[in-house]
């Protein structure tokens, strides 16, 4: 049973930076990609990224390039994402997500999210 | 930019009754844009996969749920609405590569 598990989120002034992290359990982590899925309060889904299963290709959503950094610890079963220099447009709940299938390259089982609210 | 738009907006409708929620894209689903898939979001819940590859159900997921379609023009329906289905349907696309993923503005089900 896959199980992720989001943690790191509250409120941060303008820019600051956050990380926050994602525990993995119920499969082989080390052999999936995993993704960062935002939602801002009332509003849609929207991409981040993706890293690979071993951690040495990471694609960025224009939105965020230059600003979050993806990493992974496969020693640990554990996804962060590194924000920098926040706004309050970064404001939303941080989905991580799990490969669908092994290199599918697109998110299919997600953990609960956890909130970023970037405020002064 | 690959755009996804879903219709309706919202879609009224009773249990029992048959749900038909749209997607197109705005380039072709080919072998440079190889993956369709549907989630269902339910307040203060992640969003959950229904369907990916155009037609593949997720593990899990009944019967009731099925995708369809090809090129620019996708199609989730649901046969028979139970309660539980009322929710915001998405839909998502990804380039071959770099693979960049996109989603839609999601379709509201709602009660009638």
């Amino acid at each position: 049973q896959v199980h992720l598990v989001e943690s790191g989120g509250g409120v941060v002034q303008p820019g600051k930076s956050l990380r926050v992290s994602c525990a993995a359990s119920g499969f082989i982590f080390s052999s999936y990609g995993m993704h960062w899925v935002r939602q801002a309060p009332g509003k849609g889904l929207e991409w981040l990224g993706v890293i690979s299963f071993d951690g040495n290709n990471k694609y960025y959503a224009d939105s965020v390039k230059g600003r979050f950094t993806f990493s992974r610890d496969n020693s640990k079963n554990t996804l962060y994402l590194e924000m920098d220099s926040l706004r309050a447009e970064d404001t939303a709940v941080y989905y991580c997500a799990k490969d669908t299938y092994s290199s599918s390259w697109s998110p299919g089982y997600w953990g609960q999210g956890t909130l970023v609210t970037v405020s002064s | 930019e690959v755009v996804l738009t879903q219709s309706p907006a919202t879609l009224s409708l009773s249990p029992g009754e048959r749900a038909t929620l749209s997607c197109r894209t705005s380039q072709s689903v080919t072998s440079n844009f190889a993956y369709l898939a549907w989630y269902q979001q339910k307040p203060g819940q992640a969003p959950r996969l229904l369907i990916y590859d155009a037609s593949t159900r997720a593990t899990g997921i009944p019967a009731r749920f099925s995708g369809s379609g090809s090129g620019t023009d996708f199609t989730l329906t649901i046969s028979s609405l139970e309660p539980e289905d009322f929710a915001v349907y998405y839909c998502q696309q990804r380039y071959n590569w770099p693979p960049l993923i996109t989603f839609g503005q999601g379709t509201r089900l709602e009660i009638k």
